[in-house]
Protein backbone atom coordinates (compact mmCIF):
# COMPACT_ATOMS: atom_id res chain seq x y z
CA UNK A 1 0.00 0.00 0.00
CA UNK A 2 1.41 3.33 -1.09
CA UNK A 3 2.24 5.99 1.83
CA UNK A 4 3.47 9.12 1.31
CA UNK A 5 5.23 11.22 3.86
CA UNK A 6 6.16 15.17 4.40
CA UNK A 7 8.78 16.60 5.68
CA UNK A 8 8.68 18.48 8.19
CA UNK A 9 5.67 18.90 9.21
CA UNK A 10 5.80 22.56 9.58
CA UNK A 11 8.54 25.20 8.80
CA UNK A 12 8.70 28.97 10.23
CA UNK A 13 11.59 31.42 7.96
CA UNK A 14 12.24 34.89 7.45
CA UNK A 15 11.28 36.67 4.14
CA UNK A 16 13.65 35.71 0.99
CA UNK A 17 14.94 32.53 2.58
CA UNK A 18 15.52 29.23 0.28
CA UNK A 19 13.77 26.55 1.30
CA UNK A 20 12.95 23.04 0.81
CA UNK A 21 10.38 20.63 1.70
CA UNK A 22 10.74 16.79 1.22
CA UNK A 23 8.33 13.98 -0.06
CA UNK A 24 8.74 10.70 -0.24
CA UNK A 25 6.86 7.87 -1.21
CA UNK A 26 7.44 4.05 -0.34
CA UNK A 27 6.12 2.28 -3.89
CA UNK A 28 8.31 3.87 -6.60
CA UNK A 29 5.93 2.49 -9.26
CA UNK A 30 4.20 6.07 -9.63
CA UNK A 31 2.09 7.29 -12.88
CA UNK A 32 3.35 11.10 -11.60
CA UNK A 33 3.48 12.76 -8.77
CA UNK A 34 1.45 16.42 -8.00
CA UNK A 35 2.92 19.72 -5.19
CA UNK A 36 -0.29 21.40 -4.10
CA UNK A 37 -0.75 24.44 -2.09
CA UNK A 38 -3.36 24.80 0.46
CA UNK A 39 -4.63 27.91 2.21
CA UNK A 40 -6.85 27.53 5.24
CA UNK A 41 -9.89 26.56 4.96
CA UNK A 42 -9.70 26.87 1.21
CA UNK A 43 -9.67 23.95 -1.78
CA UNK A 44 -6.00 22.83 -3.71
CA UNK A 45 -4.04 25.12 -6.13
CA UNK A 46 -2.16 22.70 -8.29
CA UNK A 47 1.34 23.60 -8.51
CA UNK A 48 3.32 21.56 -10.08
CA UNK A 49 3.45 18.23 -12.04
CA UNK A 50 5.65 15.93 -12.67
CA UNK A 51 5.64 12.41 -14.90
CA UNK A 52 7.18 9.37 -13.64
CA UNK A 53 9.87 9.76 -16.66
CA UNK A 54 10.89 13.14 -15.49
CA UNK A 55 13.27 14.21 -13.14
CA UNK A 56 12.36 17.70 -12.07
CA UNK A 57 9.65 20.72 -13.17
CA UNK A 58 10.02 24.62 -12.47
CA UNK A 59 7.39 27.13 -12.20
CA UNK A 60 8.70 30.69 -11.51
CA UNK A 61 10.26 30.60 -8.22
CA UNK A 62 9.54 26.96 -7.20
CA UNK A 63 11.27 23.97 -8.50
CA UNK A 64 10.30 20.07 -7.83
CA UNK A 65 12.52 17.21 -8.44
CA UNK A 66 11.08 13.62 -8.95
CA UNK A 67 13.98 10.69 -7.62
CA UNK A 68 11.49 7.47 -8.38
CA UNK A 69 14.21 4.95 -7.39
CA UNK A 70 14.66 6.66 -4.07
CA UNK A 71 10.56 8.01 -3.41
CA UNK A 72 11.95 11.08 -3.05
CA UNK A 73 10.70 14.34 -4.38
CA UNK A 74 11.55 17.96 -3.01
CA UNK A 75 10.06 21.08 -3.73
CA UNK A 76 12.48 24.33 -3.46
CA UNK A 77 10.76 28.16 -2.82
CA UNK A 78 13.75 30.47 -3.80
CA UNK A 79 13.34 34.18 -2.38
CA UNK A 80 10.16 33.17 -0.31
CA UNK A 81 7.88 35.63 0.68
CA UNK A 82 5.32 36.50 3.23
CA UNK A 83 2.43 35.11 0.46
CA UNK A 84 4.08 31.44 0.71
CA UNK A 85 2.42 30.88 3.38
CA UNK A 86 0.39 28.08 3.11
CA UNK A 87 0.40 24.20 3.81
CA UNK A 88 2.03 22.53 0.85
CA UNK A 89 0.61 18.72 0.01
CA UNK A 90 2.67 16.18 -2.43
CA UNK A 91 0.53 13.50 -4.02
CA UNK A 92 1.13 10.27 -5.90
CA UNK A 93 -0.78 8.95 -8.59
CA UNK A 94 -0.30 5.26 -8.56
CA UNK A 95 -0.23 2.78 -11.69
CA UNK A 96 -2.21 4.95 -13.97
CA UNK A 97 -3.41 8.11 -15.16
CA UNK A 98 -6.92 9.42 -13.87
CA UNK A 99 -6.56 7.36 -10.48
CA UNK A 100 -6.85 8.91 -6.68
CA UNK A 101 -4.17 10.71 -5.51
CA UNK A 102 -2.69 9.66 -2.40
CA UNK A 103 -1.87 12.47 -0.31
CA UNK A 104 0.77 13.47 2.41
CA UNK A 105 -0.06 15.04 5.58
CA UNK A 106 1.74 18.43 4.05
CA UNK A 107 4.18 20.97 5.47
CA UNK A 108 2.78 23.68 6.94
CA UNK A 109 5.09 27.12 5.42
CA UNK A 110 5.15 30.22 7.51
CA UNK A 111 7.13 33.06 6.16
CA UNK A 112 7.81 35.93 8.51
CA UNK A 113 8.54 39.66 6.73
CA UNK B 1 -6.13 23.63 -15.97
CA UNK B 2 -10.28 23.25 -14.27
CA UNK B 3 -12.79 25.91 -12.81
CA UNK B 4 -14.65 24.20 -9.98
CA UNK B 5 -16.90 25.27 -8.27
CA UNK B 6 -19.15 23.45 -4.86
CA UNK B 7 -22.16 24.42 -3.44
CA UNK B 8 -22.22 25.10 -0.70
CA UNK B 9 -18.94 26.45 0.47
CA UNK B 10 -19.70 26.29 4.01
CA UNK B 11 -22.56 24.60 6.30
CA UNK B 12 -23.18 23.66 9.92
CA UNK B 13 -25.80 21.16 10.22
CA UNK B 14 -27.47 19.12 13.16
CA UNK B 15 -26.51 15.25 14.27
CA UNK B 16 -28.74 13.20 12.00
CA UNK B 17 -29.77 15.30 9.23
CA UNK B 18 -28.58 15.22 5.46
CA UNK B 19 -26.50 17.26 3.26
CA UNK B 20 -26.00 17.29 -0.23
CA UNK B 21 -23.18 18.81 -1.60
CA UNK B 22 -22.53 20.12 -5.57
CA UNK B 23 -20.04 20.24 -7.70
CA UNK B 24 -19.73 22.02 -11.14
CA UNK B 25 -17.11 22.01 -13.95
CA UNK B 26 -16.62 24.53 -16.48
CA UNK B 27 -16.22 21.54 -19.20
CA UNK B 28 -17.00 17.91 -19.76
CA UNK B 29 -14.80 15.75 -17.25
CA UNK B 30 -14.76 12.21 -17.04
CA UNK B 31 -13.43 11.31 -14.02
CA UNK B 32 -14.01 12.94 -10.65
CA UNK B 33 -13.02 12.31 -7.47
CA UNK B 34 -14.55 13.36 -3.82
CA UNK B 35 -11.98 13.72 -0.96
CA UNK B 36 -12.69 14.20 2.44
CA UNK B 37 -10.05 16.77 4.68
CA UNK B 38 -10.86 15.78 8.72
CA UNK B 39 -9.52 18.49 11.07
CA UNK B 40 -5.74 18.27 10.86
CA UNK B 41 -5.67 15.64 8.03
CA UNK B 42 -4.61 14.84 4.83
CA UNK B 43 -6.98 14.17 1.86
CA UNK B 44 -8.78 11.04 1.87
CA UNK B 45 -10.64 9.41 -1.33
CA UNK B 46 -14.03 8.86 -0.76
CA UNK B 47 -15.02 7.90 -4.43
CA UNK B 48 -14.44 8.14 -7.80
CA UNK B 49 -17.92 8.87 -9.81
CA UNK B 50 -17.12 8.08 -13.75
CA UNK B 51 -20.65 8.94 -15.87
CA UNK B 52 -22.80 6.05 -16.80
CA UNK B 53 -21.86 4.23 -14.13
CA UNK B 54 -21.70 3.42 -10.38
CA UNK B 55 -20.09 5.15 -7.96
CA UNK B 56 -16.40 3.05 -7.20
CA UNK B 57 -16.04 3.66 -3.37
CA UNK B 58 -13.20 3.29 -1.34
CA UNK B 59 -12.44 0.64 1.57
CA UNK B 60 -14.16 2.35 5.01
CA UNK B 61 -16.58 4.34 2.85
CA UNK B 62 -19.92 3.10 1.78
CA UNK B 63 -23.24 4.23 -0.25
CA UNK B 64 -25.91 4.24 2.29
CA UNK B 65 -23.55 7.13 4.54
CA UNK B 66 -22.21 9.23 1.21
CA UNK B 67 -24.32 8.26 -1.91
CA UNK B 68 -22.99 9.85 -5.33
CA UNK B 69 -24.51 11.26 -8.40
CA UNK B 70 -23.09 11.98 -11.43
CA UNK B 71 -25.97 12.75 -14.24
CA UNK B 72 -24.08 14.35 -16.75
CA UNK B 73 -19.79 15.23 -17.74
CA UNK B 74 -19.64 18.14 -15.76
CA UNK B 75 -21.89 17.83 -12.47
CA UNK B 76 -21.69 15.85 -9.64
CA UNK B 77 -23.14 15.89 -5.78
CA UNK B 78 -21.99 14.28 -2.84
CA UNK B 79 -24.80 13.36 0.23
CA UNK B 80 -23.39 12.98 3.59
CA UNK B 81 -26.11 11.16 5.19
CA UNK B 82 -27.50 10.92 9.03
CA UNK B 83 -24.28 13.00 10.18
CA UNK B 84 -22.83 12.78 12.87
CA UNK B 85 -20.16 15.02 14.58
CA UNK B 86 -17.49 12.86 12.99
CA UNK B 87 -18.32 14.22 9.85
CA UNK B 88 -17.35 17.59 10.87
CA UNK B 89 -14.59 17.84 7.52
CA UNK B 90 -14.10 19.73 4.26
CA UNK B 91 -15.24 18.08 1.35
CA UNK B 92 -13.28 18.40 -2.13
CA UNK B 93 -14.45 17.27 -5.79
CA UNK B 94 -11.41 17.20 -8.34
CA UNK B 95 -11.01 16.49 -11.77
CA UNK B 96 -8.55 14.46 -13.79
CA UNK B 97 -7.68 16.65 -17.37
CA UNK B 98 -4.49 16.85 -19.15
CA UNK B 99 -2.71 14.30 -21.47
CA UNK B 100 -3.70 11.10 -20.27
CA UNK B 101 -5.96 12.54 -18.20
CA UNK B 102 -2.79 13.00 -15.94
CA UNK B 103 -3.57 16.10 -13.54
CA UNK B 104 -5.96 16.68 -11.10
CA UNK B 105 -7.62 19.96 -10.46
CA UNK B 106 -9.77 20.36 -7.08
CA UNK B 107 -12.31 22.63 -6.10
CA UNK B 108 -13.12 25.10 -3.36
CA UNK B 109 -14.17 22.63 -0.85
CA UNK B 110 -17.00 22.47 1.85
CA UNK B 111 -16.66 23.10 4.72
CA UNK B 112 -18.62 20.81 7.02
CA UNK B 113 -19.31 21.14 10.74
CA UNK B 114 -22.02 18.33 12.57
CA UNK B 115 -23.27 19.58 16.21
Amino acid sequence: KQEVTQIPAALSVPEGENLVLNCSFTDSAIYNLQWFRQDPGKGLTSLLLIQSSQREQTSGRLNASLDKSSGRSTLYIAASQPGDSATYLCAVNSNQAGTALIFGKGTTLSVSS
Amino acid sequence: SAVISQKPSRDICQRGTSLTIQCQVDSQVTMMFWYRQQPGQSLTLIATANQGSEATYESGFVIDKFPISRPNLTFSTLTVSNMSPEDSSIYLCSVARGTGFNEQFFGPGTRLTVL
